[in-house]
């Protein structure tokens, strides 16, 4: 039978459109966010992060928005690819809880191309 | 070198059996993490070692035991393992135990029998 909690949200998107993925997170007093990219077989990647004094940072293809007010946090990916196949994991970080990363549950990305 | 290597990549032990997980970074960073990963879900913190001391223990059985013999290496050894702690066992490391990101490792996959 079907175990509750195994399976992750997903997202299914086009090669070469935009992808959103969507984060909760649990403390607002949580100063610094972090997204990871995770393939399978592989240990979690960075892709950028952004700290609680900044509302949006840009990278190379993606976009981190941050709001404090309802404790969201987004990455935007412009152009998916393939490659970009994944989950993505966000994590939260205080400066005061010596390196303890909270990771968010995770959502899938599956790129059709 | 912005690598975290870890052995052994895959390790089958029994109940009874002792193993060590070996984790190594090249990078000057002083914090090192030891998480558990269980399938389709985000990685748990265990433990956090700053500047080569235990700073955080996230309430983990004794079963399981790290050592950082120096500010490059670190290990977990396992005695006594459960099915249950069945899991991908993932090292990272930062530059100080803050908010600062962390880089981790391919894991090591654990089957406990």
């Amino acid at each position: 039978g079907e175990s509750v909690g195994l399976h992750l949200p997903t997202l299914s998107v086009q090669e070469g459109d935009n992808s959103i993925i969507n984060c909760a997170y649990s403390n607002s007093a949580s100063d610094y966010f972090i997204w990871y990219k995770q393939e399978s077989g592989k240990g979690p990647q960075f892709i950028i992060d952004i700290r609680s004094n900044m509302d949006k940072r840009q990278g190379q293809r993606v976009t981190v928005l941050l709001n404090k007010t309802v404790k969201h946090l987004s990455l935007q990916i412009a152009a998916t690819q393939p490659g970009d196949s994944a989950v993505y994991f966000c994590a939260e970080n205080m400066d005061n809880q010596g390196g303890k990363l909270i990771f968010g549950q995770g959502t899938e990305l599956s790129v059709k191309p | 070198d912005t690598e975290v290597t870890q052995t052994p990549k895959h390790l089958v032990m029994g109940m009874t059996n002792k193993k060590s997980l070996k984790c190594e970074q090249h990078m000057g960073h002083r914090a090192m993490y030891w998480y558990k990963q269980k399938a389709k879900k985000p990685p748990e913190l265990m433990f956090v070692y700053s500047y080569e001391k235990l700073s955080i223990n996230e309430s983990v059985p004794s079963r399981f035991s790290p050592e950082c013999p120096n500010s490059s290496l670190l290990n977990l050894h396992l005695h006594a393992l459960q099915p249950e702690d069945s899991a991908l066992y993932l090292c990272a490391s930062s530059q100080r135990d803050s908010s600062y990101e962390q880089y981790f490792g391919p894991g090591t996959r654990l089957t406990v029998t």
